[in-house]
Protein backbone atom coordinates (compact mmCIF):
# COMPACT_ATOMS: atom_id res chain seq x y z
CA UNK A 1 0.00 0.00 0.00
CA UNK A 2 1.07 3.65 -1.11
CA UNK A 3 2.46 5.57 1.97
CA UNK A 4 2.47 9.25 1.59
CA UNK A 5 5.04 11.52 3.47
CA UNK A 6 5.23 14.98 4.54
CA UNK A 7 7.53 16.80 6.90
CA UNK A 8 5.70 16.53 10.16
CA UNK A 9 6.56 19.75 11.09
CA UNK A 10 8.27 23.25 10.03
CA UNK A 11 8.89 26.49 11.63
CA UNK A 12 9.30 29.93 9.29
CA UNK A 13 9.51 33.21 10.47
CA UNK A 14 7.34 36.04 9.40
CA UNK A 15 8.39 37.35 6.00
CA UNK A 16 9.97 34.58 5.26
CA UNK A 17 9.76 31.44 2.62
CA UNK A 18 9.33 27.62 3.37
CA UNK A 19 8.91 24.74 0.97
CA UNK A 20 6.77 21.76 2.19
CA UNK A 21 7.53 18.31 0.52
CA UNK A 22 5.34 15.45 0.00
CA UNK A 23 7.14 12.02 -1.33
CA UNK A 24 5.67 8.68 -1.84
CA UNK A 25 7.17 5.04 -0.67
CA UNK A 26 6.44 3.78 -4.36
CA UNK A 27 8.90 6.42 -5.87
CA UNK A 28 8.69 9.51 -7.69
CA UNK A 29 5.72 11.69 -7.63
CA UNK A 30 5.03 13.18 -10.62
CA UNK A 31 2.37 15.60 -12.26
CA UNK A 32 0.15 12.02 -13.36
CA UNK A 33 -0.41 11.23 -9.64
CA UNK A 34 -2.30 15.22 -9.63
CA UNK A 35 -0.97 16.46 -6.29
CA UNK A 36 -3.10 18.79 -4.42
CA UNK A 37 -2.20 20.53 -1.36
CA UNK A 38 -4.62 21.92 1.05
CA UNK A 39 -4.64 23.97 4.49
CA UNK A 40 -6.10 23.33 7.87
CA UNK A 41 -6.38 25.22 10.41
CA UNK A 42 -7.53 24.27 14.49
CA UNK A 43 -11.22 23.38 14.49
CA UNK A 44 -11.85 24.15 10.17
CA UNK A 45 -12.67 21.96 7.66
CA UNK A 46 -9.56 21.87 5.05
CA UNK A 47 -9.29 24.37 2.53
CA UNK A 48 -7.82 23.81 -0.95
CA UNK A 49 -5.28 26.18 -2.28
CA UNK A 50 -3.40 23.89 -5.36
CA UNK A 51 -4.77 21.39 -7.68
CA UNK A 52 -2.65 19.14 -10.53
CA UNK A 53 0.85 20.13 -8.77
CA UNK A 54 0.48 24.06 -9.68
CA UNK A 55 -2.59 25.38 -10.33
CA UNK A 56 -4.26 27.76 -8.38
CA UNK A 57 -8.19 28.04 -6.93
CA UNK A 58 -9.42 31.14 -7.33
CA UNK A 59 -9.30 32.01 -3.78
CA UNK A 60 -5.24 30.87 -2.89
CA UNK A 61 -3.11 33.97 -2.25
CA UNK A 62 -0.11 34.34 -4.49
CA UNK A 63 2.07 33.70 -2.26
CA UNK A 64 1.15 29.63 -1.98
CA UNK A 65 2.40 28.08 -5.50
CA UNK A 66 2.86 24.35 -6.05
CA UNK A 67 5.77 22.09 -8.10
CA UNK A 68 7.59 19.32 -8.51
CA UNK A 69 11.48 19.44 -7.00
CA UNK A 70 13.06 16.18 -8.44
CA UNK A 71 11.07 13.33 -7.38
CA UNK A 72 8.22 14.98 -4.95
CA UNK A 73 5.68 17.25 -5.05
CA UNK A 74 6.14 20.77 -3.21
CA UNK A 75 4.41 23.55 -1.31
CA UNK A 76 6.15 27.12 -1.09
CA UNK A 77 4.88 29.89 0.57
CA UNK A 78 6.56 33.54 -0.09
CA UNK A 79 6.41 36.02 2.30
CA UNK A 80 4.70 33.91 5.17
CA UNK A 81 2.18 35.90 7.10
CA UNK A 82 1.11 35.04 10.80
CA UNK A 83 -2.06 33.81 9.31
CA UNK A 84 -0.43 30.74 7.67
CA UNK A 85 0.41 28.76 11.10
CA UNK A 86 -1.97 25.85 9.96
CA UNK A 87 -1.72 22.04 8.85
CA UNK A 88 -1.13 21.93 5.53
CA UNK A 89 -2.07 18.14 3.52
CA UNK A 90 -0.88 17.08 0.22
CA UNK A 91 -3.26 14.36 -1.58
CA UNK A 92 -2.16 12.48 -4.71
CA UNK A 93 -3.67 9.98 -6.92
CA UNK A 94 -2.19 6.43 -7.29
CA UNK A 95 -4.23 4.57 -9.86
CA UNK A 96 -7.08 6.97 -9.18
CA UNK A 97 -7.26 6.34 -5.68
CA UNK A 98 -6.86 9.26 -3.63
CA UNK A 99 -4.36 8.92 -0.70
CA UNK A 100 -3.32 12.07 1.61
CA UNK A 101 0.07 12.90 3.27
CA UNK A 102 0.02 12.49 7.05
CA UNK A 103 0.00 16.67 7.48
CA UNK A 104 2.66 19.32 8.17
CA UNK A 105 2.09 21.37 10.94
CA UNK A 106 3.54 24.64 9.88
CA UNK A 107 4.46 27.12 12.90
CA UNK A 108 5.41 30.89 12.04
CA UNK A 109 7.12 32.25 14.94
CA UNK B 1 -22.04 30.47 -3.81
CA UNK B 2 -21.40 26.87 -3.44
CA UNK B 3 -22.25 25.52 0.17
CA UNK B 4 -22.13 21.91 1.05
CA UNK B 5 -23.63 21.31 4.36
CA UNK B 6 -23.65 17.67 6.00
CA UNK B 7 -25.73 16.51 8.25
CA UNK B 8 -26.51 12.67 10.33
CA UNK B 9 -23.24 12.28 12.47
CA UNK B 10 -24.37 11.29 15.63
CA UNK B 11 -23.13 8.41 18.63
CA UNK B 12 -23.48 4.69 17.06
CA UNK B 13 -22.69 1.93 18.83
CA UNK B 14 -20.48 -0.76 17.48
CA UNK B 15 -21.55 -2.81 14.91
CA UNK B 16 -24.78 -0.39 14.16
CA UNK B 17 -25.70 1.63 11.13
CA UNK B 18 -25.99 5.80 10.47
CA UNK B 19 -26.42 7.32 7.17
CA UNK B 20 -24.43 11.17 6.12
CA UNK B 21 -26.24 12.94 4.01
CA UNK B 22 -24.48 15.83 2.18
CA UNK B 23 -27.03 18.90 0.23
CA UNK B 24 -25.05 21.03 -2.04
CA UNK B 25 -26.30 23.81 -3.33
CA UNK B 26 -24.65 26.68 -5.84
CA UNK B 27 -23.76 24.90 -8.14
CA UNK B 28 -24.59 22.39 -10.89
CA UNK B 29 -24.59 19.29 -8.78
CA UNK B 30 -24.70 16.54 -11.60
CA UNK B 31 -21.91 17.78 -12.89
CA UNK B 32 -19.39 16.64 -10.43
CA UNK B 33 -18.01 14.21 -8.63
CA UNK B 34 -18.56 14.19 -4.78
CA UNK B 35 -16.21 12.73 -2.23
CA UNK B 36 -16.20 11.94 1.76
CA UNK B 37 -13.29 12.27 3.76
CA UNK B 38 -12.92 11.89 7.17
CA UNK B 39 -10.77 13.16 10.05
CA UNK B 40 -10.22 10.80 13.09
CA UNK B 41 -9.58 13.15 16.86
CA UNK B 42 -6.19 14.23 16.29
CA UNK B 43 -5.41 12.46 13.30
CA UNK B 44 -5.06 13.78 9.27
CA UNK B 45 -7.15 13.30 6.57
CA UNK B 46 -8.29 10.15 5.24
CA UNK B 47 -10.33 9.98 2.09
CA UNK B 48 -13.47 7.35 2.21
CA UNK B 49 -15.09 7.42 -0.90
CA UNK B 50 -16.55 9.32 -4.31
CA UNK B 51 -18.83 8.86 -7.23
CA UNK B 52 -19.25 10.23 -10.12
CA UNK B 53 -21.48 12.30 -12.08
CA UNK B 54 -24.00 9.98 -12.66
CA UNK B 55 -23.61 7.63 -9.56
CA UNK B 56 -22.38 5.06 -11.95
CA UNK B 57 -19.08 4.51 -10.48
CA UNK B 58 -18.23 4.44 -6.81
CA UNK B 59 -15.11 3.81 -4.86
CA UNK B 60 -14.06 3.10 -1.69
CA UNK B 61 -10.75 2.94 0.88
CA UNK B 62 -9.94 -0.16 1.67
CA UNK B 63 -11.04 -0.55 5.52
CA UNK B 64 -14.78 0.56 4.47
CA UNK B 65 -15.26 -2.06 1.15
CA UNK B 66 -18.26 -4.05 2.12
CA UNK B 67 -19.43 -1.95 4.83
CA UNK B 68 -20.21 1.86 3.47
CA UNK B 69 -21.73 2.67 0.63
CA UNK B 70 -22.12 6.56 -1.43
CA UNK B 71 -24.70 6.96 -3.58
CA UNK B 72 -26.44 10.45 -4.61
CA UNK B 73 -29.46 11.99 -5.99
CA UNK B 74 -29.06 14.37 -8.43
CA UNK B 75 -32.43 15.47 -8.11
CA UNK B 76 -32.03 16.48 -4.27
CA UNK B 77 -28.76 17.95 -4.93
CA UNK B 78 -27.10 15.61 -2.41
CA UNK B 79 -24.79 12.44 -1.68
CA UNK B 80 -25.25 10.04 0.79
CA UNK B 81 -22.93 7.99 3.14
CA UNK B 82 -24.17 4.87 4.30
CA UNK B 83 -22.31 3.85 7.29
CA UNK B 84 -22.86 -0.23 8.10
CA UNK B 85 -20.91 -2.48 10.84
CA UNK B 86 -19.52 0.77 12.25
CA UNK B 87 -16.20 0.00 14.55
CA UNK B 88 -14.36 2.04 17.07
CA UNK B 89 -12.07 3.22 14.45
CA UNK B 90 -14.88 4.73 12.10
CA UNK B 91 -14.86 7.75 15.01
CA UNK B 92 -14.03 10.72 13.29
CA UNK B 93 -14.98 13.49 11.58
CA UNK B 94 -16.83 13.10 7.91
CA UNK B 95 -16.18 15.97 5.40
CA UNK B 96 -18.11 15.99 1.53
CA UNK B 97 -16.19 17.84 -0.76
CA UNK B 98 -16.75 18.23 -4.28
CA UNK B 99 -14.41 17.13 -6.80
CA UNK B 100 -12.33 19.55 -9.06
CA UNK B 101 -13.66 19.95 -12.42
CA UNK B 102 -11.70 17.71 -15.23
CA UNK B 103 -8.65 16.80 -13.04
CA UNK B 104 -8.75 14.85 -9.92
CA UNK B 105 -8.86 16.96 -6.57
CA UNK B 106 -11.54 18.55 -3.85
CA UNK B 107 -12.48 22.30 -4.09
CA UNK B 108 -15.12 22.69 -1.94
CA UNK B 109 -15.36 21.29 1.79
CA UNK B 110 -18.72 21.23 3.69
CA UNK B 111 -17.93 22.43 7.70
CA UNK B 112 -18.06 17.98 8.62
CA UNK B 113 -20.22 15.65 10.79
CA UNK B 114 -18.59 14.08 13.95
CA UNK B 115 -19.84 10.27 14.00
CA UNK B 116 -18.72 8.86 17.32
CA UNK B 117 -18.74 4.95 17.50
CA UNK B 118 -18.75 3.75 21.22
CA UNK B 119 -20.37 1.52 23.55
Amino acid sequence: QTVVTQEPSLTVSPGGTVTLTCTSSTGEVTSGYFPNWFQQKPGQAPRALIYATSKKHSWTPARFSGSLLGDKAALTLSGVQPEDEAEYYCLVFYGGVPIFGGGTKLTVL
Amino acid sequence: EVQLVESGGALAQPGGSLRLSCAASGFTFSSYWMNWVRQAPGKGLEWVANINEDGSEKYYVESVKGRFTIARDNAKNSVDLQMNSLRGEDTAVYYCARGTTGVPGADYWGQGNLVTVSS
